[in-house]
Parts: C-alpha cells; sequence; structure tokens
C-alpha cells in the first residue's frame, strides 16, 4: 500500500549481506514484519518487531527499527540461493490489520 | 503450516457469475483475513473477522462479501465478478494475540 514504501529489486552476491529497506508512514504502527514469497508460494512470516524494540536478531536475520525516521530494514547474513524470493514489509496498528509494501525481488547470483 | 488450507487453489469464471472462495483453519484461531494480490500493490485487506459472525471491511471490499458461521471457516464471496477481480487471493489467520499473521496457500482467480 501507499503508506509502507520499498525498493523493488535488489541483487546480492552469494555469501554477502543482503539488506532490505522499508519506509512506513503510520505512527500509530505498533507490530512491523517481514515477510518472505517465493515463486507460486503463500507468504511466510519472516520475523516481526515490536514498535518499542530497536533491534531483533534471529539466526541469520537482523531486523532494526528506527522508529524517530519510521525506517525498517532486514538484514540478512551470509546469502545463499535459496534466500532468493519476493520481501514484504508490512505494518500493523492494534488493530491487528497488515498495511504491505509491494515488495523486493531479491535475486542471489553465484 | 499454520493448518490454513484454501479452496480451490485455481478458478476460471465468466464476468457476471458469482464466485465463493473458502478458507478453512484447524487451530481454533479468533482473527481471520482475506487479502488480494496483484502486482505492484503488495496485499491488500479485503475483508477481516474476529470471531462468529463478526466481520469488518478492510481497505478494497467493494464487490465482496464474507461470512463466518464456524470458528474454522471464512468465506470470500464475489457477488458478481468482474476482471478487476483477477487476482491471487490469500487467506491469513491471527496467531497470538491476534499480531501474528500465518498465511494459506492462495488461490488465483481469473475472471474472463
Amino acid at each position: 500500500g501507499e503508506d509502507v514504501e520499498q525498493s523493488l529489486f535488489l541483487s546480492v552476491r552469494e555469501g554477502d549481506s543482503s539488506v532490505i529497506n522499508c519506509t512506513y508512514t503510520d505512527s500509530s504502527s505498533t507490530y512491523l514484519y517481514w515477510y518472505k514469497q517465493e515463486p507460486g508460494a503463500g507468504l511466510q512470516l519472516l520475523t516481526y518487531i515490536f514498535s518499542n524494540m530497536d533491534m531483533k536478531q534471529d539466526q541469520r536475520l537482523t531486523v532494526l527499527l528506527n522508529k524517530k525516521d519510521k525506517h525498517l530494514s532486514l538484514r540478512i547474513a551470509d546469502t545463499q540461493t535459496g534466500d532468493s524470493a519476493i520481501y514484504f514489509c508490512a505494518e500493523s496498528s492494534d488493530d491487528y490489520k497488515l498495511s504491505f509494501g509491494a515488495g523486493t525481488t531479491v535475486t542471489v547470483r553465484a | 503450516d499454520a493448518g490454513i488450507t484454501q479452496s480451490p487453489r485455481h478458478k476460471v469464471t465468466e464476468t457476471g457469475t458469482p464466485v465463493t472462495l473458502r478458507c478453512h483453519q484447524t487451530e481454533n484461531h479468533r482473527y481471520m483475513y482475506w487479502y488480494r494480490q496483484d502486482p505492484g500493490h503488495g496485499l491488500r485487506l479485503i475483508h477481516y473477522s474476529y470471531g462468529v459472525k463478526d466481520t469488518d471491511k478492510g481497505e478494497v471490499s467493494d464487490g465482496y462479501s464474507v461470512s463466518r458461521s464456524k470458528t474454522e471457516d471464512f468465506l470470500l464471496t464475489l457477488e458478481s465478478a468482474t476482471s478487476s477481480q483477477t487476482s491471487v487471493y490469500f487467506c491469513a489467520i491471527g496467531a497470538g494475540s491476534g499480531y501474528e499473521q500465518y498465511f494459506g496457500p492462495g488461490t488465483r482467480l481469473t475472471v474472463t
């Protein structure tokens, strides 16, 4: 949606780190999410962060939240070919209705 | 796998016909959602439910209705399908206190 923006494409070399960025406009956002979608599949919830946190780490994934700038990022360490997918940023307020960005297509090259 | 199935997985229908998509969950979650996915738009919320017989509109609800007569089933109806409703439709459930949303496999609908 218009309230969440992401860059459309990212190309990264296998083994490097990927950083996917997202900005949102709703200052009342309570939860911020990253989803992964592989071709022909549904959306897989990768991770989410509560708005009173500024960082969350889960294995190869690191989420950074700058609430002042309304900026969210997802870092994938040691990117693998299986990480090639579309990544969606989303936000919700206390009503749990998600607003999604248009998605970032990540291509991992050998 | 959050125990969500959608049926049918693919459907082709003609303009003006009614269509019903079904979402079924096995884990008794209170919150259920219908989204549509179109290129360049990400996913947009159509309708959602916060309990049996409790539903509300989302961002793009025109031309759609929903029903939830049982906790496990959430139905999306296109009252008179139009070509602009050609899309991939995803159902989701809200786990935990509702803020963890898990998605079904999707239904690809083509309206000719």
